[in-house]
């Protein structure tokens, strides 16, 4: 399985922006990133996820490298609320019947906002 | 649009007894994936299904079960309980089969946390 390299934690103060790191240096061609959060005491929620270019939402953007083996996930601007554990994940967009196509969670980032 | 739904929230059982959870998803997803978390182990996929037939399973014993009805509702069983069942079971609905769609998100329920005595 592709997997993902994220770091431990991080620290943000409110109101700033927080880029969050994932590398993927085994990523294959047709995997997407996704980027899913959790806050405490939730369940996982989906941020963004992309294949190949950059992408935005309501909620975060994502910067993909060229070479797709690094990403970033860009909160524009932080609230106390985006205190969470942010997880990049490669999904397989092709293979089928095996487990890539499913989300394999790995430690993910703590991040932590200070007002 | 309603989101996933989960029943019951919070279960205590003994060791021995068997447990049922429930999963309702986003009305029109037509896959349901099951999740289990733990301190030590994190997040770990159980299986999924699509269309009433398990697609996926991840590395969990016989005991784990699970079946999808004709409304894409799901339930999960667990038999024999051991205290190392102990955790927060979570379901996530998507729209598309998760195991050959890398492009479809998936939305998780707010989770059953189970603990076993």
């Amino acid at each position: 399985d592709a997997k993902t390299t994220q770091p431990n934690s991080m620290e943000s103060n409110e109101e700033e922006p927080v880029h969050l790191p994932c590398n993927h240096s085994t990523i294959s061609g047709t995997d997407y990133i996704h980027w899913y959060r959790q806050l405490p005491s939730q369940g996982p929620e989906y941020v963004i996820h992309g294949l190949t270019s950059n992408v935005n939402n309501r909620m975060a953007s994502l910067a993909i490298a060229e070479d797709r083996k690094s990403s970033t996930l860009i909160l524009h601007r932080a609230t106390l609320r985006d205190a969470a554990v942010y997880y990049c994940i490669l999904r397989d967009g092709e293979n089928y019947g095996g487990s890539q196509g499913n989300l394999i969670f790995g430690k993910g980032t703590k991040l932590s906002v200070k007002p | 649009k309603a989101g996933v739904t989960q029943t019951p929230r919070y279960l205590i059982k003994t060791r021995g007894q068997q447990v049922t959870l429930s999963c309702s998803p986003i009305s029109g997803h037509r896959s349901v994936s099951w999740y289990q978390q733990t301190p030590g182990q994190g997040l770990q996929f159980l299986f999924e299904y699509f269309s009433e037939t398990q697609r996926n399973k991840g590395n969990f014993p016989g005991r784990f079960s699970g079946r999808q009805f004709s409304n894409s509702r799901s339930e999960m069983n667990v038999s024999t309980l051991e205290l190392g069942d102990s955790a927060l079971y979570l379901c996530a609905s998507s729209l598309g089969e998760t195991g050959g769609t890398g492009a479809y998100e998936q939305y998780f329920g707010p989770g059953t946390r189970l603990t076993v005595t």
